[in-house]
């Protein structure tokens, strides 16, 4: 079946440094992946939609120079987390939608634990 | 108020116990996901639903498009489907997701 395969899958970083988290669809292309985030016991939230080869789409109230978004192939969307601080600790998992396939497939997630 | 509202919450059964989840949404949609997340965060998509009922194994998905409403029942459960259970639902303009705040379910041997 289609899979995205997402690294890390934890890290830990000192405030102030930057984290870059990719997405890589491993048998299939994808034109959009989606990056959500989830803090702790809540729900998912989408942050932004990545478009290959174009600008990310990025949810209200998303910083788009904090998470940068960079889909510059259709098998590799990264995430990187900038001058990153204690509050953007969170769980980050993105999505894409094979094109064989009806549905979304999902990334194992990234842990960031900011300290 | 959420788009997307789940219940119950938080859910404790015994093994083999038949088990129901339930989704309500307030906005039109093109389609439901039920999606599990394991304890470690990792994400499986269960069911995608536009209408009707879908079965895989022990899992049955329903939805009812005129009630904006779907349930999730695992049949003879087992501790191993202890996990977070979250209904999203795609948005039928501009296929915007919402998720809801997720059940969480533990099977006792």
């Amino acid at each position: 079946g289609a899979v995205v395969s997402q690294h890390p899958s934890w890290v830990i970083c000192k405030s102030g440094t930057s984290v870059k988290i990719e997405c890589r669809s491993l048998d299939f292309q994808a034109t959009t992946m989606f990056w959500y985030r989830q803090f702790p016991k809540q729900s998912l939230m989408l942050m932004a939609t990545s478009n290959e080869g174009s600008k990310a789409t990025y949810e209200q109230g998303v910083e788009k120079d904090k998470f940068l978004i960079n889909h510059a192939s259709l098998t590799l969307s990264t995430l990187t987390v900038t001058s990153a601080h204690p509050e953007d600790s969170s769980f980050y998992i993105c999505s894409a939608s094979p094109p064989d396939m009806v549905g979304y497939t999902f990334g194992s997630g990234t842990r960031l634990t900011v300290v | 108020k959420n788009e997307v509202e789940q219940s119950p919450q938080n859910l404790t059964a015994q093994e083999g116990e038949f088990i129901t989840i339930n989704c309500s949404y307030s906005v039109g949609i093109s389609a439901l996901h039920w999606l599990q997340q394991h304890p470690g965060g990792g994400i499986v998509s269960l069911f995608m639903l536009s209408s009707g009922k879908k079965k895989h194994g022990r899992l049955i998905a329903t939805i009812n498009i005129q009630e904006k409403h779907s349930s999730l029942h695992i049949t003879a459960s087992h501790p191993r489907d202890s996990a977070v259970y979250i209904c999203a639902v795609v948005r039928n303009t501009g296929n915007q997701f919402y998720f809801g705040t997720g059940t969480s379910l533990t099977v006792i041997p």
